[in-house]
């Protein structure tokens, strides 16, 4: 069962274009909405991330817009750059006692900057 | 000035085999994590300890022990490593806070494992 979907599982967009990339979760109980993205090699590292109380959350070129009803939420990145070009993961999170958070990430999606 | 470091960061090693990985924080966190990087780069947690207590435990082989000897650090020991055991094995750790509070995980550079 996945509780996190993520889409697409592969994005490639010219240099200067909007990416743009989608996931819905199922389990209420989720808390937060974190995106980390990955290089080749690397550990994930935040990038952004949001609370269900907040529908928009912007730091830069990059942006979150979260659909509590729907479940929803999505990740844009503005005036997209090679650097960019990366594995990006949604997840949410939820509390499981003792001070320990349960990160559940969606399958990633590969993104392609091209100049 | 690594945050989460891990050791070694590529283990090639034959099925049967025993091996460990190590973990350690300098960030101040009470709360540590392992999770598993299948080859489609799926991220899955298999453990969480917090202050050294075990919290969470999915569903994972027993043939895998973590074992935290203080809150800065966490270990993950393997038994008869097998064939499907081969993935990235990443160590987190995050503040704790109660309640809705900065959940934000920072990830080590990973281990890849390759059993053969």
């Amino acid at each position: 069962q996945q509780q996190v979907k993520q889409s697409p599982q592969s994005l490639i967009v010219q240099k200067g274009g909007i990416s743009i990339i989608n996931c819905a979760y199922e389990n209420t109980a989720f808390d937060y909405f974190p995106w980390y993205q990955q290089f080749p090699g690397k550990g994930p590292a935040l990038l952004i991330a949001i609370r269900p109380d907040v529908s928009e959350k912007k730091e830069g070129r990059f942006t979150i817009s979260f659909n509590k009803s729907a479940k929803q939420f999505s990740l844009h990145i503005m005036d997209s750059q090679p650097g960019d070009s990366a594995t990006y993961f949604c997840a949410a999170s939820r509390y499981s006692g003792a001070g320990s958070y349960q990160l559940t990430f969606g399958k990633g999606t590969k993104l392609s900057v091209i100049p | 000035d690594t945050a989460v470091s891990q050791t070694p960061k590529y283990l090639v090693t034959q099925m049967g085999n025993d091996k460990s990985i190590k973990c350690e924080q300098n960030l101040g966190h009470d709360t540590m994590y392992w999770y598993k990087q299948d080859s489609k780069k799926f991220l899955k947690i298999m453990f969480s300890y917090n202050n050294k207590e075990l919290i969470i435990n999915e569903t994972v082989p027993n043939r895998f022990s973590p074992k935290s000897p203080d809150k800065a650090h966490l270990n993950l020991h393997i038994n008869s490593l097998e064939l499907g055991d081969s993935a990235v094995y990443f160590c987190a750790s995050s503040p704790t806070s109660q309640g809705a509070g900065n959940t934000e995980a920072f990830f080590g550079q990973g281990t890849r494992l390759t059993v053969v």
